[in-house]
């Protein structure tokens, strides 16, 4: 049973339009949201991050809104780039211990020129 | 400022042998996790460890051990390795395991088993 699931494999967007990826959690207890992103052969670099007390944060062009109700996340991207252009995966924690965090299975972002 | 450093980068190891993964922390952090991400799939959280402890567990067998030296270094050691054990085995580190700000990780260890 997963826990948290991106439920887009893939998702493409032309240069300059807002990205919208979307994850879905299971477990109430999960209290911070992180996202990462992926680079081909490289490990995930963290984006940005929420708390469960929050609803919505942002940084810069990246904005992550947290639905709790609905067990809901979803990352903005504003406008799109090229070198946005990776896997994107949507992590969850309990206990603010984002050190144990359950990761979904990523979504691929192309941002096309 | 060199982050989270993982060696060797690759390797291939016959069923049934043991296998070791090293991890050097990014200057500054206290705390190891480790992950492993099969094909396709998100990582999966295996331990974390802290001031030298295991502090918390994933679903993996007892196969799967760690260690954690004074200067925050991490090893983790797999015992009769299976096919299923190959993936790609990903550490990350922070200061403090809360983790504030994310995670940072290594580029991570190839390990193919035959």
């Amino acid at each position: 049973d997963q826990q948290v699931k991106q439920n887009s494999p893939s998702l493409s967007v032309q240069e300059g339009r807002i990205s919208i990826l979307n994850c879905d959690y299971t477990n109430s207890m999960f209290d911070y949201f992180l996202w990462y992103k992926k680079y081909p052969a490289e490990g995930p670099t963290f984006l940005i991050s929420i708390s469960s007390i929050k609803d919505k944060n942002e940084d810069g062009r990246f904005t992550v809104f947290l639905n709790k109700s609905a067990k809901h996340l979803s990352l903005h991207i504003v406008p799109s780039q090229p070198g946005d252009s990776a896997v994107y995966f949507c992590a969850a924690s309990e206990n603010n211990n984002a050190g144990k965090s359950t990761f979904g299975d990523g979504t691929t972002l192309t941002v096309k020129p | 400022d060199a982050g989270v450093t993982q060696s060797p980068t690759h390797l291939i190891k016959t069923r049934g042998q043991q296998v070791t993964l090293r991890c050097s922390p990014k200057s500054g952090h206290d705390t190891v996790s480790w992950y492993q991400q099969a094909l396709g799939q998100g990582p999966q959280f295996i331990f974390q460890y802290y001031e030298e402890e295991e502090r918390q567990r994933g679903n993996f067998p007892d196969r799967f051990s760690g260690h954690q030296f004074p200067n925050y270094s991490s090893e983790l050691n797999v015992n009769a390795l299976l096919l299923g054990d190959s993936a790609l085995y990903l550490c990350a580190s922070s200061s403090g395991q809360g983790g504030w700000g994310g995670y940072t990780f290594g580029s991570g260890t190839r390990l193919t088993v035959v």
